[in-house]
């Protein structure tokens, strides 16, 4: 069975580092693109950027280049989110998904985790 | 940058015919996809490649395609069915970057 199993939620201060997590199992990890997406509180769905476990490849959504940083360690078969200095506006849920084979949408979700920011 | 827009929301009686578009200049090029979210959970396949069913979902629910715009149908609409509503596709420019529509808000009356 896929599984996507994310890290829980965060309590952070402004200023403050983090890394959230992602790990696959029930499928060859560095085979599929991973992705995450942001979920601020009462907004909608966006797509923040994707990496390819196998090789690291990854993409930014303009919108977060240079925000935010993806990565990945396939000896653990985990993704990571991390962002070097948080502000109140990344207060939202962040989902990581699999991007289904050969395709330009997301198969299996993640349950979320809540990033909280707040002095 | 490339955008996916869509009516904030739709209002349906239960048994009615529910449809909530999508509109983007790369429509024409790009697949459409649609997920459904409901309250304190993660989004759900429920239309791929503009058309296609996943497994496990429903017949009542339907895509379709025309130009810029696509088109998400759900037929004899349930009271489960209220929900939010997203399209989603990738840029067509060759960025490999993908979008999300707005999302709609589908209201069970």
């Amino acid at each position: 069975e896929v599984q996507l199993v994310q890290s829980g939620a965060e309590v952070k201060k402004p200023g403050e580092s983090l890394k959230i997590s992602c790990k696959g199992s029930g499928y060859s990890f560095t085979s599929y693109w991973i992705g995450w997406v942001r979920q601020m509180p009462g907004k909608g769905l966006e797509w923040m950027g994707i990496i390819y476990p196998g090789d690291s490849d990854t993409r930014y959504s303009p919108s977060f280049q240079g925000q935010v940083t993806i990565s990945a360690d396939k000896s653990i078969s985990t993704a990571y989110l991390q962002w070097s200095s948080l502000k109140a506006s990344d207060t939202a849920m962040y989902y990581c998904a699999r991007q289904s084979p050969g395709e330009y949408y997301f198969d299996y979700w993640g349950q979320g985790t809540l990033v909280t920011v707040s002095s | 940058s490339y955008e996916l827009t869509q009516p904030p929301s739709v209002s349906v009686s239960p048994g009615q015919t529910a449809r909530i578009t999508c509109s983007g200049d790369a429509l024409p090029k790009q697949y459409a996809y649609w997920y459904q979210q409901k309250p304190g959970q993660a989004p759900v396949l429920v239309i791929y490649k503009d058309s296609e069913r996943p497994s496990g979902i429903p017949e009542r629910f339907s895509g379709s395609s025309s130009g810029t715009t696509v088109t998400l149908t759900i037929s004899g609409v349930q009271a489960e069915d209220e929900a939010d509503y997203y399209c989603q596709s990738a840029d067509s420019s060759g960025t490999y970057r993908w979008v999300f529509g707005g999302g709609t808000k589908l209201t069970v009356l």
